[in-house]
């Protein structure tokens, strides 16, 4: 059974779209992040959810807006696409532990 | 804010050598969570090994190990008996103690991509 999963793994679009990934968790975990890794590889948060309450939303464009339906779940719609967002984005999830398991992630590419 | 550095951008090690990667970080904290996480071409986030800075006993995980020296706020990891599959992109991540209430987000470095040669 998949921990973490997202949809799409594979997005291309062209500029000015509005697209969403979606992810959905399996773990009974209450916390869930959106990170984006960029071209160089260097992965940052993005916000993160607990209980379906925003906890972290940290410096990311009003094109980005996620929604958290259940705990279970963490979605991520981008609105008017841009160059600057193709990446890859990356949902995880956390539980009384303090480790994040990752999901496949989702490369984005904007034409 | 809590910051994660890893200064070697490319490394490389033959099969069945040994090979250390080095990460510093900075904080003013004194109780976090530190951790590897590897990244082959699949791209997939594979946590490798994690260690709390309440322990001082470096942790373990098969071949995988780390030295962790919390005064100089290092924390390396050593692969024994490197194996063609460990080949990947390695980041090093710090977080946070949990918030009450809150979530505590990783902060990555800029990894370090391993190659290992036959």
């Amino acid at each position: 059974d998949t921990a973490v999963s997202q949809t799409p793994k594979y997005l291309v679009t062209q500029m000015g779209n509005d697209k969403s990934i979606k992810c959905e968790q399996n773990l009974g975990h209450d916390t869930m992040y959106w990170y984006k890794q960029d071209s160089k590889k260097f992965l940052k948060i993005m916000f993160s959810y607990n209980n379906k309450e925003l906890i972290i939303n940290e410096t990311v464009p009003n094109r980005f807006s996620p929604k958290s339906p259940d705990k279970a779940h963490l979605n991520l719609h981008i609105n008017s696409l841009e160059l600057g967002d193709s990446a890859v984005y990356f949902c995880a999830s956390s539980g009384d532990a303090y480790e994040q398991y990752f999901g496949p992630g989702t490369r984005l590419t904007v034409t | 804010a809590q910051t994660v550095t890893q200064s070697q951008p490319e490394m490389s090690v033959q099969e069945a050598e040994t090979v250390t990667l080095s990460c510093t970080y900075d904080t003013s904290e004194s109780d976090y969570y530190l951790f590897w996480y590897k990244q082959p071409p699949s791209r997939q986030m594979i946590l490798v090994i994690r260690q709390e800075a309440y322990k001082q006993q470096n942790a373990t995980e098969n071949r995988f190990s780390v030295n962790f020296q919390k005064a100089a706020k290092s924390f390396s990891l050593k692969i024994s008996d490197s194996q063609l599959g460990d080949a990947a992109m390695y980041f090093c991540a710090y977080r946070s103690p949990l918030t009450q209430g809150g979530s505590e987000k990783l902060v990555f470095g800029k990894g370090t991509k391993l190659t290992v040669n036959p």
